[in-house]
């Protein structure tokens, strides 16, 4: 079974270019989440769509972020204009609405930015 | 404040043994799940058992159980027989439902613990 899949997997690039990380969440599942990780902040919530409409925007740091999940099996993530500070790895998530005893949350592989 | 707390920055086991990996959390909802993922060096988040918080047994899942203690909010991860391929960092998450929307809320995870299994 296909999992959550991520691209690009690793991307180096200049501060002051557009980045855009791409997902395609778990055929079925109605939650996509993003989460980015850092040493200094650990794991830290961006944004969640639930049936592709975007829930919860207030872990997105600054206008610099958007994101958009134009149909059920994919979403991005766009920084524009990167900065250095942006490098983190970048988790896609999803999953089914919890039913009854049963709740999974899969993460993608994440996507490895460093902004130089 | 903080809604999960895991006040074990590092640990260590000997190989073949148990050990118990800490976890509190605090939420006022009467509706959430607990969960536990394993990040090894590689960076990948694997999922490794779920606790909802009606469930009135510990969860369990091969080599891993949740010690679940509702009073005292805490969701201990326990791992028998332990291996060197279990040395990762794990983290532990909660996710809370909201009953009147019937809607679930984003995972909310803790700083972690680093675990090393020695040979």
């Amino acid at each position: 079974d296909a999992g959550v899949i991520q691209s690009p997997r690793h991307e180096v690039t200049e501060m002051g270019q557009e980045v855009t990380l791409r997902c395609k969440p778990i055929s079925g599942h109605d939650y996509l989440f993003w989460y980015r990780q850092t040493m200094m902040r650990g794991l830290e919530l961006l944004i969640y769509f639930n049936n592709n409409v975007p829930i919860d925007d207030s872990g997105m740091p600054e206008d610099r972020f958007s994101a958009k999940m134009p149909n059920a099996s994919f979403s991005t993530l766009k920084i524009q204009p990167s900065e250095p500070r942006d490098s983190a790895v970048y988790f896609c998530a999803s999953s089914f609405p919890p039913r009854g005893r049963v709740d999974t949350i899969y993460f993608g592989e994440g996507s490895w930015l460093t902004v130089v | 404040a903080q809604k999960i707390t895991q006040t074990q920055p590092g640990m260590f086991v000997q190989e073949k043994e148990a050990v118990t990996l800490d976890c509190t959390y605090d939420t006022s909802d009467q509706s959430y799940g607990l969960f536990w993922y394993k990040q090894p060096s590689s960076g990948e988040m694997i999922f490794l058992i779920y606790q909802g918080s009606y469930d009135e047994q510990n969860a369990t899942e091969g080599r891993y159980s949740l010690n679940f203690q509702k009073a005292r909010k805490s969701a201990n991860l326990v791992i028998s027989a332990s291996q060197l391929g279990d040395s990762a960092m794990y983290f532990c998450a909660m996710r809370e439902f909201s009953i009147s929307s019937g809607s679930a809320r984003q995972l909310t995870f803790g700083s972690g613990t680093q675990l090393t299994v020695l040979p």
